[in-house]
């Protein structure tokens, strides 16, 4: 799994709900990257983290929150402010040679 | 700004080879990357090139010309398994990753 896992597989948000997706490592590495995912384009990144209680907006950051509390650590939450939030959500360490199986997230 | 550029498409034979081709415009340059998508799965990192030149890795070549702004990614002896995105990937003056779309590729028997 390249040291990185995410959960859950599938995750189906409410209208107006906040959700939070799981991202986990255990390589002891500093850097973490979140990335979305939709069809017919490139990967564009919400969030990163470089270091323990510090973390960087990417392009696509509006709607996202993160936290890095532990350094194995790093879960992305949807806000209801994301209005489109149906996407693939990757979780990456380390300059994102090695991603987690990844997140798709739904709408209902 | 920041451009990648790669086919949308391509479709191959088994056996074959395939050069899948991607451009880029970027804001410095740190490295490219290749990766390997399967449909419904997380990227799988294929190879990095950082200088002028090929690098091969078994059946997998990748190409660099950064005068040209151009790399290639070689498959030989296509199997039906190689059915995939390829995703190319630029790392920027920031270290940060510029994507591109990513190419299908359609292996047929």
């Amino acid at each position: 799994d390249g040291g990185i896992t995410q959960s859950p597989k599938y995750l189906f948000r409410k209208e107006g709900q906040n959700v939070t997706l799981s991202c986990e490592q255990n390589l002891n590495h500093d850097a973490m990257y979140w990335y979305r995912q939709d069809p017919g384009q490139g990967l564009r990144l919400i969030y990163y983290s470089q270091i323990v209680n510090d973390f960087q907006k990417g392009d696509i950051a509006e709607g996202y929150s993160v936290s890095r509390e532990k350094k194995e650590s790093f879960p992305l939450t949807v806000t209801s402010a994301q209005k489109n939030p149906t996407a693939f959500y990757l979780c990456a360490r380390e300059m994102t040679q090695y991603f987690g199986p990844g997140t798709r997230l739904l709408v209902l | 700004g920041q451009n990648i550029d790669q086919p949308t498409e391509m479709t191959a034979t088994e056996g074959a080879i395939v050069q899948i081709n991607c451009t880029y415009q970027t804001s410095g340059f740190n490295g490219l990357f290749w990766y390997q998508q399967h449909a419904g799965e997380a990227p799988t990192f294929l190879s990095y090139n950082v200088l002028d030149g090929l690098e091969e890795k078994g059946r997998f070549s990748s190409f660099l010309s950064r005068s040209k702004g151009y790399s290639y990614l070689l498959l030989k002896e296509l199997q039906m398994k190689d059915s995939a995105s390829y995703l190319c990937a630029v790392s920027d003056s920031n270290y940060q990753l510029i994507w591109g779309a990513g190419t299908k590729l359609i292996i047929k028997p």
